[in-house]
């Protein structure tokens, strides 16, 4: 099956530092993307929507600038924690689409995600 | 209103005996999708089982059937024969539209523990 991968899968940065993380799809074109944060013990909650070769579409109270994505290419979109503080700590997941598969079940698949901590 | 709404923070269950997990959700458009998925410790999340709003049979996968109930607007799991392995973190899903590039509605997600 599909899968999707993200990297890197933890991460420890000091406060004030910006960290990146990767979503790629591994056997398939993703043109679009989600961005998901998960509070601990919480459920998930979308970020934005991020579709190739165009800006992203931010959740309301989601800073853009703060949290930037770049969806350059059909495989890899990346998220960018800027000036990451403590309140920024989370587990972020992203998931893909594939635009080829009809069938409504499997179409969106979901990485392992990051657990981002900042001290 | 939420669009979709888990009941359940958590749940026990003795291993080998089944257990209903509930979930209802909200919405108005004639054409949606709903989806059940794990998330074991790690973090993963693991696609169950998808019942489309069209569709005329409860979807089931293995161990795992999904009670749809289209009048009530509810979509429970059920999970048979239940495993150790199966203690996680279980959530429903909703996609709204035809469009399966339409983001997923999440719902706060049921504890499940499998007692020995």
């Amino acid at each position: 099956g599909a899968v999707v991968s993200q990297h890197p899968s933890r991460v420890i940065c000091k406060s004030g530092t910006s960290v990146k993380i990767e979503c790629r799809s591994l056997d398939f074109q993703a043109t679009t993307m989600f961005w998901y944060r998960q509070f601990p013990k919480q459920s998930l909650m979308l970020m934005a929507t991020s579709n190739e070769g165009s800006k992203a579409t931010y959740e309301q109270g989601v800073e853009k600038d703060k949290f930037l994505i770049n969806h350059a290419s059909l495989t890899l979109s990346t998220l960018t924690v800027t000036s990451a503080h403590p309140e920024d700590s989370s587990f972020y997941i992203c998931s893909a689409r594939d635009p080829v598969l009809t069938v409504g079940s499997k179409t969106q698949y979901f990485g392992p995600g990051t657990r981002l901590l900042v001290l | 209103a939420q669009k979709i709404t888990q009941t359940q923070p958590g749940m026990f269950v003795q291993e080998k005996e089944a257990v209903t997990l509930d979930c209802t959700y909200d919405t108005s458009d004639p054409s949606y999708g709903l989806f059940w998925y794990k998330q074991p410790s790690s973090g993963e999340m693991i696609f169950l089982i998808y019942q489309g709003s069209y569709d005329q049979q409860n979807a089931t996968e293995g161990r795992y059937s999904l009670n749809f109930q289209k009048a009530r607007k509810s979509a429970n799991l059920v999970i048979s024969a239940s495993q150790l392995g199966d203690s996680a973190m279980y959530f429903c899903a909703m996609r709204e539209g035809r469009n399966t590039g339409n983001q997923f509605y999440f719902g706060t997600g049921t504890s499940l523990t499998v007692i020995p």
